[in-house]
């Protein structure tokens, strides 16, 4: 069973409509969660962290649920901009620094005029 | 200026032949990492160094070696290639490693083995 999996899509997705897309990740060490950004040809950037609360910055609202070990990120009102993939990214922390990150395979959007 | 930078940008070489790839960050960060992305676009961890110290080494093959003069470079040197090396390699750094941290990554090196 892989550690992060998604959707790979493609989600083809018109301007203004929302999408969300959901990952789950397998390993219950996990302890920190986020939402990287990708797009074509380019290094991942951070979109966001998902904290167990809940968290939203903007059009975007990711969540956790550590009980069904769920991640999921919600995207409203999305512009042409938004195509790129999204990376779900969990890290298990060791405490001993240094730990990598591990990624999903990512979902591509593409948003479409 | 550039917070992750990654020489060279492309790489195109011969199976056999041994090449290094130098990242630098200048954003004061204590760790740094290297991560692999192959062909179907799957991002995997190999290496990170904290303080010059390596603290993980994933199962990767002994032919490649990380290497760190110093807390803001973190160079990749590959021995003897082979064709399913050929990826794209990013090089990453953080603050302290810790588990919220963001990581910033560097532009990536196009690696392509002959």
């Amino acid at each position: 069973r892989k550690e992060v999996e998604q959707d790979p899509g493609p989600f083809n997705v018109p301007e203004g409509a929302t999408v969300a897309f959901n990952c789950t990740y397998s390993n219950s060490a996990s302890q920190s969660f986020f939402w990287y950004r990708q797009d074509c040809r380019k290094e991942p950037k951070l979109l966001m962290s998902v904290y167990s609360s809940g968290n939203e910055d903007g059009r975007f609202t990711a969540q956790l649920n550590r009980a069904s070990q769920y991640i999921s990120l919600l995207i409203r009102d999305s512009k042409l901009s938004d195509s790129a993939t999204y990376l779900c990214v969990v890290n298990i922390y060791s405490g001993g620094g240094a730990d990598g990150l591990t990624f999903g395979k990512g979902t591509h959007l593409i948003i479409q005029p | 200026d550039t917070a992750v930078s990654q020489t060279p940008k492309y790489l195109v070489t011969q199976m056999g032949n041994d090449k290094s790839i130098k990242c630098e960050q200048n954003l004061g960060h204590d760790t740094m990492y290297w991560y692999k992305q192959d062909s179907k676009k799957f991002l995997k961890i190999m290496f990170s160094y904290n303080n010059k110290e390596l603290i993980i080494n994933e199962t990767v093959p002994n032919r490649f070696s990380p290497k760190s003069p110093d807390k803001a470079h973190l160079n990749l040197h590959i021995n003897s290639l082979e064709l399913g090396d050929s990826a794209v390699y990013f090089c990453a750094s953080s603050q302290g490693g810790r588990e919220w941290e963001t990581q910033y990554f560097g532009p990536g090196t196009r690696l392509l083995v002959l």
